[in-house]
């Protein structure tokens, strides 16, 4: 199972502020991805990487932003918050050689007031 | 367009009994599923997944079953523990393994409640 690492857990912040939300794992993992949740929601991807420099958005269209630099690491930001991106953001690897399966961090919860 | 559904928002059982969650799915491509549990401000942990060339997988006290001409999945977990009540999601992707994308279609998840 992968460890897979998301900081902060829980965020409170102002309209306007830049965020960054940042997400590592640990065990080489190819594949990364941002989910985004409302309570009693299906997960939706807004952001995926299949390795370094490369990134895509996903199914469900979000402004932020993400990067993929190292392996490990995939921060997402967003450069103006607003209320409407108050949100579960949980962030996933896979190892392509092992299928498709994919091992979630725990979450960062993010409140815009 | 809904493509993964999970009709029951919810499910109780007693301790001991068994639980059977309902996964249905239109997308004829899929051909990778997964079910994962979910505890509230925590993420997603894997349970077990099933490729389209079986029909049944088990692991421990989870099952789950693949009626692909029904488009349709079940997990039962026997015996049910009151530790087992979370939201439960299932997922699909196309192209399991290699180079595949990976991309993974959810459900909206049943949340199960087991009582002692």
């Amino acid at each position: 199972e992968a460890d897979i690492y998301q900081t902060p857990r829980y965020l409170v912040i102002g309209t306007g502020k830049k965020i960054t939300l940042e997400c590592s794992q640990t065990m080489g993992h190819d594949k990364m991805y941002w989910y985004q949740q409302d309570p009693g929601m299906e997960l939706h991807l807004i952001h995926y990487s299949y390795g370094v420099n490369s990134t895509e958005k996903g199914d469900l269209s979000s402004e932020s932003t993400v990067s993929r630099i190292r392996t490990e690491h995939f921060p997402l930001t967003l450069e103006s918050a607003r209320p409407s991106h108050t949100s579960q953001y949980l962030c996933a690897s896979s190892d392509s050689a092992w299928g498709d399966t994919q091992y979630f961090g725990p979450g960062t919860r993010l409140t815009v007031l | 367009d809904q493509q993964v559904k999970q009709n029951s928002p919810s499910l109780s059982v007693q301790e001991g009994r068994i639980s059977i969650l309902n996964c249905d799915y239109t997308n004829s491509m899929f051909d990778y599923f997964l079910w994962y549990k979910k505890y509230p401000a925590e993420g997603p942990t894997f349970l077990i997944s099933i490729s389209s060339i079986k029909d049944k997988n088990e692991d421990g006290r989870f099952t789950v079953f693949l009626n692909k001409s029904a488009k349709h999945l079940s997990l039962h977990i026997v015996p049910s523990q009151p530790g087992d009540s979370a939201v439960y999601f299932c997922a699909a992707s196309t192209n399991a393994g290699g180079t595949s994308y990976g991309k993974l279609t959810f459900g909206q998840g049943t949340i199960l409640t087991v009582h002692p």
